[in-house]
């Protein structure tokens, strides 16, 4: 079972940040917060993830609160072909764990 | 970053039929990849993991005599699905883990369409 929280849907100008809320009140010590999209009929794009300290890559940010217990997306300056399906996921980082998906949250980003 | 490759990207057969699906890690070696099955508006739902050297763990409620899963080399899983019927019809997509765990990369899906 999906052991994340996120809203079915959001919506976010073109050109503006998208801040993509997840939350992940069980999630265990040794779990990271993964971030994947899933553009239509495409497999699912590696994001971001995270253990407790914000990441940051060319893609997004990662802020993740002081507890663990939930964490957001940052994308800086969203651009439309940034609509997608968005999932949080919590897992362990161990070779061989599975990526349990979650209903994502659909981002539209309109001009 | 890593590349996971399918084939065929898109596929229909008539009932009955068996289809078989790859997937391929280009350019790093995965003793484990996992298969999941996406139907329209859901989400991805894993049905099982794929072990090189080893049987496949399925999820419950995966008929693994129906979803034939075979890792023949640190590269290659395949999926087959044995006699197919419509409600199989489905996006089916695979993933790898890069060497450390820190990632998993996914292949661009495969579209079956059973008539």
């Amino acid at each position: 079972d999906a052991k994340t929280t996120q809203p079915p849907s959001m919506d976010c100008a073109e050109g503006r940040a998208a801040n993509l809320p997840c939350n992940h009140s069980t999630i265990s010590g040794n779990e990271y917060v993964y971030w994947y999209r899933q553009i239509h009929s495409q497999g699912p794009q590696y994001i971001i993830h995270g253990l407790k300290n914000n990441e940051t890559n060319e893609m997004a940010s990662l802020i993740i609160t002081e507890d663990r217990k939930s964490s957001t997306l940052i994308l800086p300056h969203a651009t439309l072909r940034d609509t997608a399906v968005y999932y949080c996921i919590v897992r362990a980082m161990e070779y061989g764990n599975k990526l349990v998906f979650g209903a994502g949250t659909i981002l539209r980003v309109k001009s | 970053g890593a590349v996971v490759s399918q084939h065929p990207s898109r596929v229909i057969c008539k009932s009955g039929t068996s289809v078989k699906i790859e997937c391929r890690s280009l350019d790093f070696q995965a003793t484990t990849m996992f298969w999941y099955r996406q139907f329209p508006k859901q989400s991805l739902m894993l049905m099982a993991t794929s072990n090189e050297g080893s049987k496949a763990t399925y999820e419950q409620g995966v008929e693994k005599d129906k979803f034939l899963i075979n890792h023949a080399s640190l590269t290659l899983s395949t999926l087959t699905v044995t006699s197919a019927h419509p409600e199989d019809s489905s996006f089916y997509i695979c993933s790898a883990p890069t060497t450390g765990g820190n990632e998993q990369f996914f292949g661009p899906g495969t579209r079956l369409t059973v008539l």
